[in-house]
């Protein structure tokens, strides 16, 4: 199966600070991936589509100068969380998404847990 | 009216049980469905993919799509342990670029 690396997969990081997570497709090349985000007991909430080569996507609500995107490359795409705050604190899950025979199905990665103090 | 229902559970059955999981939804574009588990602190992992209505089967698993009911089942047989995780239905309304809209996710706990 495809497989999709997310790092770091845990940080702690002071308010203020601004933290970088990386989501790499390892296996395919992806030209859209998607930023998520997820509560406790709640599901992913789409933040961004992120296309390669161009500028993202965000879903309204989304912040997009707090939550940088860049998709610069196939196979990597980059979330910045700038100036986080601690209500910032949640899991970001990113995907990838992969054409197979005929269809477009996103492959997920392990998530990244962001607790900012 | 949330766009995507799906009961949180937890949902607990003994070893072997056969598990039925379910959602439903609004939006009768939908023609693309889905289901992923996703461990406890994990990303989610696609289990089934579905076009339409109908059904489809992978081993222990089944899911089934109707349409004109708007809701989708995911049978799992002789459940494991190691099926205890949160399952995820999700939805789209075209297989080229499209986002997902997820259900909440329904916990799932398979005692030995």
């Amino acid at each position: 199966g495809a497989v999709v690396s997310q790092h770091p997969s845990w940080v702690i990081c002071k308010s203020g600070t601004s933290v970088k997570i990386e989501c790499r497709s390892l296996d395919f090349q992806a030209t859209t991936m998607f930023w998520y985000r997820q509560f406790p007991k709640q599901s992913l909430m789409l933040m961004a589509t992120s296309n390669e080569g161009s500028k993202a996507t965000y879903e309204q609500g989304v912040e997009k100068d707090k939550f940088l995107i860049n998709h610069a490359s196939l196979t990597l795409s980059t979330l910045t969380v700038t100036s986080a705050h601690p209500e910032d604190s949640s899991f970001y899950i990113c995907s990838a998404q992969r054409g197979l025979a005929g269809r477009n199905i996103q492959y997920f990665g392990a998530g990244t847990r962001l607790s900012v103090l | 009216q949330k766009e995507v229902e799906q009961d949180p559970g937890p949902l607990s059955v003994p070893e072997g049980a056969i598990v039925s999981l379910n959602c439903t939804y609004s939006n009768s574009a939908f023609q693309y469905f889905m289901w992923y588990r996703q461990y406890s602190r994990k990303g989610p992992e696609l289990l089934m993919y579905t076009y339409s209505s109908g059904n489809k089967e992978d081993g222990r698993f089944t899911a089934q799509v109707d349409k004109s009911s708007k809701y989708i089942s995911l049978f799992i047989r002789d459940s494991q342990p190691s099926d205890s995780a949160t399952y995820l239905c999700a939805m789209s309304e075209e297989s080229g670029y499209s986002t997902l809209t997820f259900g909440k996710g329904t916990m799932l706990l398979v005692s030995p």
